[in-house]
């Protein structure tokens, strides 16, 4: 089973408007990070925004937040006042810190192509 | 710039050669990560390196060798590949299992094509 899931390959969005990008997480772990990557066709992954099981508060980073619902299992991505320099792909991810076993890297999900639209 | 510096960029190689890729970073990261990204595929965790220690080996063949001299340094061994094995390979490091941690620093990746 897939634990990172991200439903919208692909986004067109016109510029100067809001996007959610979709992310449902699965874990049994009770510690656990969700990450927001951004990756422009340039190839390098860029850190965006973070966010711990136990944060009580929606992350926020600038014009990203994050809207986090942990009884839904749910980690989505909402930028406002989209530019087109956010055109790229973006990828959620999660970290489960106490596991015993299981990869001790980031789980990444398959990604979202978002496009702005001027 | 990341922090996470990853040579080559770009690397072109036969099934027969032998290369190896390198990350640096001097964040004073304990824990480093070699990723797999292949088109239209989830990022695929392929090594973790932690204080030098590789502690994860995500099932990669061996044609793939890990070597982590230093927490500073990782490298990725590469002898006999195949075409499928064309992908972008991304460096990472992060500090070890912080649950503050904002995030795994990622490399710009070295973009391989087996010919």
């Amino acid at each position: 089973a897939q634990k990172i899931t991200q439903t919208q390959p692909g986004m067109f969005v016109q510029e100067k408007e809001a996007v959610t990008l979709d992310c449902t997480y699965d874990t049994s772990d009770p510690s656990y990070g969700l990450f927001w990557y951004k990756q422009p066709s340039s190839g390098e992954m860029i850190f965006l925004i973070y966010q711990g099981s136990y944060d009580q508060q929606n992350a926020t980073e600038g014009r990203y937040s994050l809207n986090f619902q942990k009884a839904r299992k749910s980690a989505n991505l909402v930028i406002s006042a989209s530019q087109l320099g956010d055109s790229a792909m973006y990828f959620c991810a999660m970290r489960e810190f106490s596991s015993g076993g299981g990869a001790d890297g980031l789980t990444f999900g398959k990604g979202t192509h978002l496009i702005i639209q001027p | 710039e990341t922090g996470v510096t990853q040579t080559p960029r770009h690397l072109v190689m036969g099934m027969t050669n032998k290369k190896s890729l390198k990350c640096e970073q001097h964040l004073g990261h304990n824990a480093m990560y070699w990723y797999k990204q292949s088109a239209k595929k989830p990022l695929e965790l392929m090594f973790v390196y932690n204080f030098k220690e590789q502690t994860e080996n995500n099932s990669v063949p061996s044609r793939f060798s890990p070597e982590c001299p230093n927490s500073s340094h990782l490298f990725l061994h590469l002898h006999t590949l195949q075409p499928e094995d064309s992908a972008l390979y991304l460096c990472a490091s992060s500090q070890k299992k912080q649950m503050d941690t904002r995030s795994a620093f990622f490399g710009q990746g070295t973009r391989l094509t087996v010919v």
